[in-house]
């Protein structure tokens, strides 16, 4: 069974950082990409990034570009979401979620992990 | 950038079908899928591929998508669909969501 489990609940002052982990079971962690995205409190679903665990390389969305790392080690199948100069507004829970890639017929996340909540305050 | 536009809300009544909308530009020409959330709770696959269903999602779910819309269809909407539901495509190397669609079953 494809799981992805995460780190636990986080508070942080502003200014600081955060690094939130991804675990991975159930399937060969090279093979896919790894995805996250965050969802501030009752709002929608907003996309941060990638990283290739087989090639190597990451790919951020623009307004995290420059205060996000996305690290990953493949040999105990774990991924890691830093980011950096944490404001008040970064207050949301981080997801990650698996790419499933048919090979030029549409990418798609499955499974999702169970979410981290990441609190900003001071 | 590209843009995913989804309506705030959908009501319906049970047993009824709902549909949920996603417009962008020629939205037809990208594959689009849906992911299901309820309150507490990570997103699920409903849909991909447009009209696809992963294993284990019943077959009330459907999907279309052509032209600037692709829609998300509920036949015989249950109390348990109660949910938001997302779409999401790409653009170039981006991943783009709708902004959700609230469905309330009453």
């Amino acid at each position: 069974q494809v799981q992805l489990v995460q780190s636990g609940a986080e508070v942080k002052k502003p200014g600081a950082s955060v690094k939130v982990s991804c675990n991975a079971f159930g399937y060969t962690f090279s093979g896919n990409y790894i995805h996250w995205v965050r969802q501030a409190p009752g709002q929608g679903l907003e996309w941060m990034g990638l990283i290739n665990p087989n090639r190597g390389g990451a790919n951020f969305a623009e307004r995290f570009q420059g205060r996000v790392t996305m690290t990953w080690d493949t040999s105990i199948s774990i991924a890691f979401m830093e980011l950096n100069r944490l404001k008040t507004d970064d207050t949301a829970v981080y997801y990650c979620a698996r790419e499933v890639d048919s090979g030029g017929y549409g990418r798609w996340f499955d499974p999702w992990g169970q979410g981290t909540l990441v609190t900003v305050s001071s | 950038s590209y843009e995913l536009t989804q309506p705030p809300s959908v009501s319906v009544s049970p047993g009824q079908t709902a549909s949920i909308t996603c417009s962008g530009d020629k939205l037809g020409n990208k594959y689009v899928c849906w992911y299901q959330q309820k309150a507490g709770q990570s997103p699920v696959l409903v849909i991909y591929q447009d009209t696809k269903r992963p294993s284990g999602i019943p077959e009330r779910f459907s999907g279309s998508n052509s032209g600037n819309t692709a829609t998300l269809t509920i036949s015989g909407t249950q109390v348990m669909d109660e949910a938001d539901y997302y779409c999401q495509a790409w653009d170039s190397s981006s991943v783009i969501f709708g902004g959700g669609t609230k469905l309330t079953v009453l």
